[in-house]
């Protein structure tokens, strides 16, 4: 079953501990990218990595942290720092050039919970 | 800085009735501008985009650069249309995306 995935669906942390969003992909896309999904603001953008071993702050980065260690797997780490990470994270794929690439393709989502 | 406003939270229309779904942008460079959905309990996912200028679920969206916006459009809006619909405009060399904050979409019967 190819597609992008996400682990796990719901979760729920207490203030002041790290927690990891897992997303996987299998479409062997070269980009990968978190988003956090609020109500009434739409999707914004944390992180992206175009290629493995490499990847870029989007626009609210700061209490967020990645990984891009293989292709196929692209890891969220919410830190303590973040200040109000209760929220529901989307990660996404897509190709760099060729056919399709303009299209970005969604996982599931994470609903975290931070109390 | 590239922005992307959708100025209407929630929209709700009869069924067979038009709808315009509103969407304007502001970007220094050539805009690449998306639709993307979000039915209930599906994923998001790509609509249209501005380029291949196709109809996709009878939906239509034109790009207008001189009032810079987007607006997508259904001559005859249906039930299964109801959904979360969000414009986005693609930038960087990563093809990142702006979005905009969405509009909630209810065809009443």
């Amino acid at each position: 079953d190819g597609g992008i995935t996400q682990s796990p669906k719901y979760l729920f942390r207490k203030e002041g501990q790290n927690v990891t969003l897992s997303c996987e992909q299998n479409l062997n896309h070269d980009a990968m990218y978190w988003y956090r999904q609020d109500p009434g603001q739409g999707l914004r953008l944390i992180y992206y990595s175009q290629i493995v071993n490499d990847f870029q702050k989007g626009d609210i980065a700061e209490g967020y942290s990645v990984s891009r260690e293989k292709k196929e797997s692209f890891p969220l780490t919410v830190t303590s720092a973040q200040k109000n990470p209760t929220a529901f994270y989307l990660c996404a794929s897509s190709r760099l050039s060729g056919r399709s690439s303009y299209e970005q393709y969604f996982g599931p989502g994470t609903r975290l919970t931070v109390t | 800085a590239q922005r992307v406003t959708q100025p209407e939270k929630l929209l709700s229309v009869f069924k067979g009735a038009p709808v315009e779904l509103k969407c304007n942008y502001s970007y220094s460079g050539s805009p690449e501008l998306f639709w993307y959905v979000q039915y209930s309990r599906q994923r998001l996912q790509l609509l249209l985009r501005h380029i291949s200028r196709e109809s996709i679920k009878g939906f239509t969206a034109d790009l207008n650069k001189g009032e810079t916006s987007f607006h997508l459009k259904k001559p005859f809006a249906q039930e299964e249309d109801s959904a979360m619909y969000y414009c986005a405009l693609r930038r960087g060399s990563a093809r990142q995306l702006t979005f905009g904050s969405g509009t909630q979409l209810t065809v009443l019967p």
